[in-house]
C-alpha cells in the first residue's frame, strides 16, 4: 500500500499568516496515464472532510485562491495564505493513483 | 445542488452485519463513482471501496472478504454491507462522490458493541 506521511502533525498560525503542509508518498503517484492523483481535504470540527485540491494543484469548485497545491512524484505541499478563522481544522492528503486508495494521518491547524 | 446522506444503525453487535444506505441528489449514479470511506480512532481515514458509474466495484483488500457495495439507480441509493463486525469497526462511515471524493455525506456513527 502507498503510505502517505504528513508533516507537521499540528501547527499554530496567526490570522493573516501563511502555512505550508507537507505530504510525502512512499511510491510515486504518477499514474500510467500521466496524471498525478494527489488531493487535499479539510475536516473542520464536527464536519465531514471537504475537497480542497485535486490532481496536485487544481482547486475544487468554490475554493479560495488562498489555497494552493504543488509538488510532483512523491513530494507535495499545500499552502494556505492569509489564514482566516474558518481555516482551522485537520488537513489530509490522499492519493488516488494506486489501490488501495490511501490518506495521510492529518495535520491539525490551530489559530493563535 | 449535490447532496449525500448516509443512514444506518448506530449500534451493531459483534459478528453481525452492518448495512448503510447513501441517498444522493443533484447528480446521477450512472455518471459518477461512489466511494465509501470510514474514519476510526485507530486508523484514521480508510478507503473501503467504490462502485463505478457502470456498476462494477473495487474493494480495499483489507475489507474485501466481508464487504459488499451495490446500488439502486432508480432510487439514487448506494449500499454498503459488511459482515462479521468487530469492535475495531467502530467509527464514522461516509459515502463520497467521484474519484476525487468531491462531495461527502455527513457520515453515520457506528458503534460495534454487545
Amino acid at each position: 500500500d502507498v503510505v502517505m506521511t504528513q508533516t507537521p502533525v499540528s501547527m499554530s498560525v496567526s490570522l493573516g499568516g501563511q502555512v505550508s503542509i507537507s505530504c510525502r508518498s512512499s511510491q510515486s503517484l504518477v499514474h500510467n496515464n500521466g496524471n498525478t492523483y494527489l488531493s487535499w481535504y479539510i475536516q473542520k470540527p464536527s464536519q465531514s472532510p471537504q475537497l480542497l485540491i485535486y490532481k496536485v494543484s487544481n482547486r475544487f469548485s468554490g475554493i479560495s485562491d488562498r489555497f494552493s497545491g504543488s509538488g510532483s512524484g512523491t513530494d507535495f505541499t499545500l499552502k494556505i495564505s492569509r489564514v482566516e478563522p474558518d481555516d482551522l481544522g485537520v488537513y489530509y492528503c490522499g492519493q488516488g493513483t494506486q489501490y488501495p486508495l490511501t490518506f495521510g494521518s492529518g495535520t491539525k491547524l490551530e489559530i493563535k | 445542488q449535490v447532496q449525500l446522506k448516509e443512514t444506518g444503525p448506530g449500534l451493531v453487535q459483534p459478528t453481525q452485519t452492518l448495512s448503510i444506505t447513501c441517498t444522493v441528489s443533484g447528480f446521477s449514479l450512472t455518471s459518477y463513482y461512489m466511494q465509501w470511506v470510514r474514519q476510526t480512532p485507530g486508523k484514521g481515514l480508510e478507503w473501503m471501496g467504490f462502485i463505478r458509474s457502470g456498476g462494477s466495484t473495487e474493494y480495499n483488500s483489507e475489507f474485501k472478504s466481508r464487504l459488499s457495495i451495490s446500488r439502486d439507480t432508480s432510487k439514487n441509493q448506494v449500499f454498503l454491507k459488511m459482515n462479521s463486525l468487530k469492535t475495531e469497526d467502530t467509527g464514522v462511515y461516509y459515502c463520497a462522490s467521484n474519484k476525487d471524493f468531491d462531495y461527502w455525506g455527513q457520515g453515520v456513527m457506528v458503534t460495534v458493541s454487545s
